[in-house]
């Protein structure tokens, strides 16, 4: 187990359809980030929380919608997605890493699985 | 903005041989991290390697070793021995420290796929 979990491992979803992804950590991170994978194309950043609260939402469609109710979990709301939305959805999580004084770890990310999205 | 560049979308080598992947990075920070994250058929993205941009010793895990030249802002990936199980896509990233702490941002490249022959 590799301490970030993700479900559902995949999903068929109408373009009329709500659905959620769920992302849960045990590792006691304090960040966590939806990432899109599309084939041929650099991970695509979503959204990032940190300690909470949404630190960045990279210009996303409103059609998702993130939520961490608290920091070992993430989920994203998903409703009348397009057929383009349809990739491979990650989640991750990492600690906070440097602070002032103090010099820098750098241990990335770590990430779950993925949720295959399809929508039709 | 930081960019990160894999020229090879696919590669592919014997089992038992060394294969290099490579990776150049656009920065203009002084700081930073790289790192090499491997994504086999699973779909878990696993850390393979990582290197202090401040560190001139190149970084080496069991099989894998970088060769970073900072000046070059090029971080090859080294594969000696090559197995069955390293085939996978893997990813070269970039992460910038940040100074006041917060969370880690980091920019990814769009892959390379190594399939292992046996």
């Amino acid at each position: 187990e590799t301490g970030v979990t993700q479900t559902p491992r995949h999903l068929v979803m109408g373009m009329t359809n709500k659905k959620s992804l769920k992302c849960e950590q045990h590792l006691g991170h304090n960040a966590m980030y939806w990432y899109k994978q599309s084939a041929k194309k650099p991970l695509e950043l979503m959204f990032v929380y940190n300690f909470k609260e949404q630190t960045e939402n990279n210009s996303v469609p409103s059609r998702f919608s993130p939520e961490c109710p608290n920091s070992s979990h993430l989920f994203l709301h998903l409703h009348t997605l397009q057929p383009e939305d349809s990739a491979l959805y990650l989640c991750a999580s990492s600690q906070d890493l440097l602070y002032e004084g103090q010099g820098p770890r750098g241990f990335g990310y770590t990430f779950g699985s993925g949720t295959r999205l399809t929508v039709v | 903005a930081q960019t990160v560049t894999q020229s090879q979308p696919e590669m592919s080598v014997q089992e038992a041989e060394t294969v290099t992947l490579s990776c150049t990075y656009d920065t203009s920070e002084s700081n930073y991290y790289l790192f090499w994250y491997k994504q086999p058929p699973s779909r878990q993205m696993i850390l393979v390697i990582r290197q202090e941009a401040y560190k001139q010793q190149n970084a080496t895990e069991n099989r894998f070793s970088v060769n970073f030249q900072k000046a070059a802002k090029s971080f090859s990936l080294k594969i000696s021995d090559s197995q069955l199980g390293d085939t996978a896509m893997y990813f070269c990233a970039f992460m910038k420290i940040r100074n006041s702490g917060g969370y880690q941002k980091v920019t990814f490249g769009t892959g390379t796929k190594l399939q292992v022959i046996p």
